[in-house]
């Protein structure tokens, strides 16, 4: 257990649903992190939150608008995704966002009909 | 960002030593090597990281060589629970928000 709980753990949506993916931390840490791994890709970085403020964007399309209503939580909001959308999403934190070493949950396993 | 080289796969027997290679030729002074695991079903986990002197923790020891264009992460036992995918990663703590950039890692294999 790294202190970075995901849930829901697995989901399936439709191209015309609308769900969240929720992201819990209990280490006292400032900086989020969202990130995607697709089969056969690397990770990729999609969002940078520090003390609840975005300080980064990696060109992600707008149908993944996340959200960081204080330090614990972080939020993804997913609408109108596609199939190729379906990937493990993966949530992280760290100390701030200078530290050398993120904790990861275990992620969210997405799958998109 | 600096760009990492590692073999696509390594096979290894338990309670044997493991020497996972990591090529970074085009490093700079200011970044710092580090290495990530991903264990089947989970998400990565922090195993080391370093900058020019060799490192050890309870996990591993990160050898670095002299002119830092290449580094091996070692695991002086290997259990069957190290089966996992290696990442070696570098990062430059001066460019503001940290960014792991992950490559496709080493998929490490321990025969029983």
């Amino acid at each position: 257990e790294t202190g970075v709980t995901q849930t829901p753990r697995h989901l399936v949506m439709g191209m015309t649903n609308k769900k969240s993916l929720k992201c819990e931390q209990h280490l006292g840490h400032n900086a989020m992190y969202w990130y995607k791994q697709s089969a056969k890709k690397p990770l990729e970085l999609m969002f940078v939150y520090s003390l609840e403020e975005r300080v980064e964007n990696n060109s992600v399309p707008s149908r993944f608008s996340p959200e960081c209503p204080n330090s614990s939580h972080l939020f993804l909001h997913l609408h109108t995704l596609q199939p190729e959308d379906s990937a493990l999403y993966l949530c992280a934190s760290s100390p701030d966002r200078g530290y050398n070493e993120q904790f990861f949950g275990p992620g969210t396993r997405l799958t998109v009909l | 960002d600096a760009k990492t080289t590692q073999p696509n796969s390594m096979e290894s027997n338990e309670e044997e030593p493991v020497h996972l290679p990591c090529n970074h030729s085009t490093i700079s002074g200011t970044d710092y090597i580090h290495w990530y695991r991903q264990l089947p079903s989970q998400g990565p986990e922090y195993v080391i990281h370093g900058l020019t002197s060799n490192v050890n923790n309870r996990m591993a020891s990160l050898a670095i060589a002299e002119d830092r264009k290449s580094s091996t992460l070692i695991l002086h036992r290997a259990t069957l629970r190290d089966a996992a995918v290696y990442y070696c990663i570098l990062r430059d703590p001066f460019q503001g928000a940290q960014k792991l950039v992950f490559g496709q890692g080493t998929r490490l294999t321990i025969n029983p």
